[in-house]
């Protein structure tokens, strides 16, 4: 069964604490890993897609690994505004679906 | 830049009346994605549309839900009637094509309230 799994659900950091989010797949011939951050109330906003195992993506203070199993969002030095929602999605080459994960719900303390 | 509109942002009914959302894709998008959100979960697909064909509805409760995309353009989704299991953010969102590898941009959604 296609399913993506995200942990942990929650995680608290201090500004400039560095973190990494994980989401895990089980995406039949995965067409691709997509990340997006969601503020509470609003739409998700796209951030990333990865399409094979050893792709890498950054921009500004994340950055974005894709490996057979799982992908990784790292976080650094992270300010408060960064803190959101975090899902990611995986689309099998088959079929139309966006499999979302549940999320991780990240809070930056001052 | 380009965005997904939703209208209306938030709705408060009755449950057995009837609702409607509207959305419009990105300019030139060909593919258009209904989504549910329930609080504390990602989005579940509801329907997807290539041009104005309906393309994957297999998780519409169509006993009450429907949806259209007339001229490929905008769309509409519709409860009638609503149930208070209803209550939860409805997001839209567009790509390019659904046979290339295009990620999906989303709407702000419009939060539904079934009292």
């Amino acid at each position: 069964e296609d399913q993506v799994t995200q942990s942990p659900e929650a995680l608290r950091l201090q500004e400039g604490e560095s973190s990494s989010l994980n989401c895990s797949y089980t995406v039949s011939g995965l067409r691709g890993l997509f990340w997006y951050r969601q503020d509470p109330g609003k739409g998700p906003e796209f951030l990333f897609t990865l399409y094979s195992a050893g792709e890498e993506k950054e921009k500004e203070r994340l950055k974005a690994t894709l490996t057979k199993k799982e992908s990784f969002l790292h976080i650094t030095a992270p300010k408060p505004e960064d803190s959101a929602t975090y899902l990611c999605a995986g689309a099998p080459n088959t079929g139309n679906q966006f499999y979302f994960g549940t999320g991780t719900s990240l809070t930056v303390i001052p | 830049e380009a965005e997904v509109a939703q209208s209306p942002r938030y709705k408060i009914t009755e449950k057995s009346q009837a609702v409607a959302f509207w959305c419009d894709p990105i300019s030139g998008h060909a593919t258009l994605y209904w989504y549910r959100q329930i609080l504390g979960q990602g989005p579940e697909l509801l329907v997807q549309f290539q041009d104005e064909s309906v393309v994957d509805d297999s998780q519409l409760p169509k006993d009450r839900f429907s949806a259209e995309r007339l001229k490929g353009v905008d769309s509409t989704l519709k409860i009638q009637p609503a149930e208070l299991g209803d209550s939860a953010m409805y997001l839209c969102a567009s790509s390019q094509d659904r046979l290339s590898y295009n990620e999906q941009f989303f709407g702000p959604g419009t939060r539904l309230t079934v009292l």
